[in-house]
């Protein structure tokens, strides 16, 4: 098995351009979520998700989008890219709930210019 | 909103000194985990805690989750350079909603 994957590893984009980060997972695991991490504050959910057609906004969703059209992918959309969305984005994933152990992808790291 | 407060932020230690790092919540905790990220990498699941007093050792790696359910502590014993890296705490958020809600952290330094 090859885990959470997540493309791009890094990513350079100019403000206001927008982007999809890709994140797939092969465990069949039916919770999915996104973090970003920033220096000193730690892992903030973004959106999750509990199964297939199922979103929900985190702690920071303004200027992403998400979607789950399968079990194996979540993407995160940023639609006009700010210097704020700078950040290490990761992806992980858990069997059948939030409270299990989360599989981490080897995340994103984005610059926004 | 649920917060988990994670304290200290940053620990230097000497290779052989003891570290801990602990998690506090407001609310009551229905469960708690523990994970660990090197630098560099991605965070990397240790051990998931659930009943109130629980104690759960891995080798030097100690686990305790406080009789109220709203704190949380790992003790590492005879710290070695392996154990670098950022340890976080995380738990249910408050609410009923399914989100996990991470702490901001422990960095761990370990001066050989």
């Amino acid at each position: 098995n090859a885990g959470v994957t997540q493309t791009p590893k890094f990513q350079v984009l100019k403000t206001g351009q927008s982007m999809t980060l890709q994140c797939a997972q092969d465990m069949n695991h039916e919770y999915m979520s996104w973090y970003r991490q920033d220096p000193g504050m730690g892992l903030r959910l973004i959106h999750y998700s509990v199964g297939a057609g199922i979103t929900d906004q985190g702690e920071v969703p303004n200027g992403y989008n998400v979607s789950r059209s399968t079990t194996e992918d979540f993407p995160l959309r940023l639609l006009s890219a700010a210097p704020s969305q700078t950040s290490v984005y990761f992806c992980a994933s858990s069997s059948r709930t939030y409270y299990n152990e989360q599989f981490f992808g080897p995340g994103t790291r984005l610059t926004v210019l | 909103g649920q917060q988990v407060m994670q304290i200290p932020q940053y620990q230097h230690v000497q290779e052989g000194e003891d570290f801990t790092t602990y998690c506090n919540s407001s609310t009551t905790l229905s469960n708690i985990q523990w994970y660990k990220q090197r630098p560099g990498g991605h965070p990397v699941f240790l051990i998931q805690l659930v009943k109130s007093g629980e104690v759960k050792k891995q080798k030097r790696l100690t686990f305790q989750f406080g009789e109220a359910k709203k704190n949380s502590s790992l003790h590492i014993t005879a710290t070695q350079t392996t154990d670098v890296g950022t340890y976080f705490c995380a738990g249910p958020a408050q609410g009923g909603s399914e989100k996990l809600v991470f702490g901001k952290g422990t960095k761990l330094t370990v001066n050989p």
